[in-house]
This record gives C-alpha cells, structure tokens and sequence, in this order.
C-alpha cells in the first residue's frame, strides 16, 4: 500500500527565512506525488505535483520540490517565507492509474513570525 | 474560475440524527471524490464516482454511509444515524478523469460537521 509521511507537525519560521517541508513515501511502483496547502476552514489548493517529467517541480506561490528516488523524498522548499504562507501543508501519493485516490500524510502546521 | 460547491459549509446535529450534504463538481469532471478530515489529520477517502457509478467505497461505513450521484453530475453524501465520531471536515473533489492521465484534484470549501 502507498503511503506518505510529513516529519514534523509544527514548523516555525522567521519571515524570510528557508521553508523546508519534509515528505517520504512508500509505494511499490513509480508513484505520482503532490503538495496541497490548505488554509482554516477552507478546501485544499494543489501547490505542485510530480509526474515522473522533470525531478525539480516548480509550483505557485514561489514553492518547490524535488522528486529523489534515491531518498524515498518529496520535499517542499521555499527560499522566503511569508507571512501569508502560514497554513496547513499535505503532501500526497497516487498510483499511475487514471484518476486514482490520493492517499494523505497526516500534515505541517507552518508558522511564519516577525 | 471555476469552483467545487459544497453546502452546508458547517452542520451541527445530535447523534442518531440524519445529515446530508452536498457536492456540484466542476462542470465537465467525471470523477468525483468525497474526503473525511479527521481534525489533525490528512483527508481519507470515503468514495469515488467514475459518472454515476462508484469506483472504490472501500473506506466508506456502508452501515450508516451513503453516497450517490444519479444524474453523473451533483452528489450526495449521507450519514444516518450520526455518531460522535462522525464529527469532522466533509471534503468533496472533483477531475476530469480522462483515460490515461492522472489529473489534479479540485477540492471544495469542505463542510464541517460536529455531532453533539
């Protein structure tokens, strides 16, 4: 069965400063692997997604991530936080099949300070 | 732009009750998915429609859970008799579904539900 795990549920950083989000998956077959962000009470916003195209993955808001198999990892990354990037942060792994469930890790609360 | 509707966006009710809520897709998408959010955890998935038909119910509690999309457009997930631990965030997505392609998922607003 596939699955993610986010290590860490609370991150805190300074405005400014480095994002480093952390995701590792399991599956048995090349997986599809996403980043959603999702705001209080509000639905999920896809901020990436990998493919199995180009490893380095751009995506909105000035966010990215890198696809290492070698490393079983997934992680997001943001030179300069800000304040506007604090929210809730899942990272998430499908099979290749058309239009397959996404299965969830448990989440990153981020929080971005003065 | 267009946007996964969802309503009641927040349900109170008491256990035994009956719930419903309500999913519009965006227009065109094939592929609906109902999500449960437990608070502190990552969505599950509940069910999935390929048009009017499901695809996996696997995770969804066929005793008290219903889930249906008649027309392959709008759908309807129900929860009767509501428990205690039903209270949780109710997330419906919607794809194109288009054969061969894994496609992005929209997420609606979500309804929150707490059962008293």
């Amino acid at each position: 069965a596939q699955s993610v795990t986010q290590l860490g549920s609370h991150v805190s950083v300074s405005e400014g400063a480095l994002v480093l989000l952390r995701c590792n998956y399991s599956s048995s077959v090349p997986p599809y692997l996403f980043w959603y962000v999702q705001y209080p009470n509000q639905g999920l916003q896809l901020l990436l997604k990998y493919t199995s195209a180009a490893t380095l993955v751009k995506g909105i808001n000035g966010f990215e991530a890198e696809f290492k198999k070698s490393e079983t990892s997934f992680h997001l990354t943001k030179p300069s936080a800000h304040m506007s990037d604090a929210a809730e942060y899942f990272c998430a792994v499908s099979d290749t099949g058309t239009a397959s469930k996404l299965t969830f890790g448990t989440g990153t609360r981020l929080q971005v300070t003065l | 732009e267009a946007e996964v509707a969802q309503s009641p966006r927040y349900k109170i009710t008491e256990k035994s009750q009956a719930v419903a809520f309500w999913c519009d897709p965006i227009s065109g998408h094939a592929t609906l998915y109902w999500y449960r959010q437990i608070l502190g955890q990552g969505p599950e998935l509940l069910v999935q429609f390929q048009d009017e038909s499901v695809v996996d119910d696997s995770q969804l509690p066929k005793d008290r859970f219903s889930a249906e999309r008649l027309k392959g457009v709008d759908s309807t997930l129900k929860i009767q008799p509501a428990e205690l631990g039903d209270s949780a965030m109710y997330l419906c997505a919607s794809s194109r579904g288009l054969a061969g392609r894994q496609e992005t998922q929209y997420f609606g607003p979500g309804t929150r539900l707490l059962v008293l």
